[in-house]
This record gives C-alpha cells, sequence and structure tokens, in this order.
C-alpha cells in the first residue's frame, strides 16, 4: 500500500509569485485534504477534492485554489503570494465521506515566502 | 466559529509515568475525534481514532469520549522518551470530512 506523497519537499518563493504543490492520495482513498501548518499551531483546514469537486473550504481567500485528477492526486496552487504564506502545506488523504473516515497526512512541502 | 481547545504546554512527564492529554471542542454536532501526533519537523501522524462515548484502547494509547461535556482525552501510559512530541486533537464539524485541528500539546517525557 502506498502512503500520501507530496512534491517539493521545500520551496522558496517572491512575494508575488505563483506556487503550485503536488500530493498523490494514499492507494484507495478518493478523497484529498489540504491544509496550512504555520510555526507553534495546528493546521488550518484550507479546502478537500472528492471526485475531482472541491468538498468544503476554509476560511482562505480565492487566490488558494485547486484540483483533483481522475487518479486522485491533486494541486494546491497559491497566487500572488505573501509573506504569511510562508508555512507547512499538507495533505492529507481519505476514502469515501462521511464522518468517520480517517485522514492520513503525506510529508508536507515547506514554502518560504521571501 | 467552531472550536478546538488544547492546552500548549509544554507538559512534562517523567518517563513510566501517564501523560493525560485533553481536548475540548464546541460543535455538538461532531461525531468523529482524532488523536495525531507530531514530531518536530515531520507531518502529522494519526494514532487515535474515537467515536462513540467512553474509552477506546490501542496498546499504550487511550482514547476518551465524553460528548455530553465536550471534551476528548488522550491518555499515553508508560511514558516513553520518543513519546515527546506535540500532540494534535482534531475534531470533525458540519457533519462531513472537515477536520478542525487544536493548536497542539507539547508533551516533554523526562527520562
Amino acid at each position: 500500500e502506498t502512503g500520501v506523497t507530496q512534491s517539493p519537499t521545500h520551496l522558496i518563493k517572491t512575494r508575488g509569485q505563483q506556487v503550485t504543490l503536488r500530493c498523490s492520495s494514499q492507494s484507495g482513498h478518493n478523497t484529498v485534504s489540504w491544509y496550512q501548518q504555520a510555526l507553534g499551531q495546528g493546521p488550518q483546514f484550507i479546502f478537500q477534492y472528492y471526485r475531482e469537486e472541491e468538498n468544503g473550504r476554509g476560511n482562505f481567500p480565492p487566490r488558494f485554489s485547486g484540483l483533483q485528477f481522475p487518479n486522485y492526486s491533486s494541486e494546491l496552487n497559491v497566487n500572488a503570494l505573501e509573506l504569511d504564506d510562508s508555512a507547512l502545506y499538507l495533505c492529507a488523504s481519505s476514502f469515501a465521506r462521511g464522518n468517520y473516515n480517517e485522514q492520513f497526512f503525506g510529508p508536507g512541502t515547506r514554502l518560504t515566502v521571501l | 466559529q467552531k472550536e478546538v481547545e488544547q492546552n500548549s504546554g509544554p507538559l512534562s512527564v517523567p518517563e513510566g509515568a501517564i501523560a493525560s492529554l485533553n481536548c475540548t471542542y464546541s460543535d455538538r454536532g461532531s461525531q468523529s475525534f482524532f488523536w495525531y501526533r507530531q514530531y518536530s519537523g515531520k507531518s502529522p501522524e494519526l494514532i487515535m481514532s474515537i467515536y462513540s462515548n467512553g474509552d477506546k484502547e490501542d496498546g499504550r494509547f487511550t482514547a476518551q469520549l465524553n460528548k455530553a461535556s465536550q471534551y476528548v482525552s488522550l491518555l499515553i501510559r508508560d511514558s516513553q522518551p520518543s513519546d515527546s512530541a506535540t500532540y494534535l486533537c482534531a475534531v470533525n464539524v458540519n457533519r462531513d470530512d472537515k477536520i478542525i485541528f487544536g493548536k497542539g500539546t507539547r508533551l516533554h517525557i523526562l527520562p
């Protein structure tokens, strides 16, 4: 069974640039959630994708957008990067929808915005 | 604003003792509760999930849930130095897959 993978591991960008982060879900999972984790904080929910459609969104501006592909992998895109976007970006995959599915995290992408 | 509250710690516990981590949540409709362990610089690792009132045991870990009090806890028996980490409490909201995390409690096991 293949776990959740993310790329790249680390990324340095400058303010105003755009970035794309990638996630491959765990084998058998069809739902991907993205989180932003600032230093010393818990993960903050950005949005979730189920069967290629957005299924819930947290309190993040529209410059945070995403995609899910037919193989359930996903991308997180952030436009017009700001200094406060510097954080660990986490992808988590799970199976199906409902209250009881457990989410498993990938290793994360550390984004630094200068 | 639906919230999950945890004491940020650090919580220092002698090796071999029981570590008790606590969490409260505000959404009475929540039905799924999770504990994640996160080592410094790493991603969260799911260690326990609980869905009904009472206790759930898995090895040295016991999760306890009290929905009436909106309270969930994690007990770690026979604490080991390798248990030193940040423990994140997570709760689903709005009866969907969205999960809200607390800020985490830093646990330090003293050798």
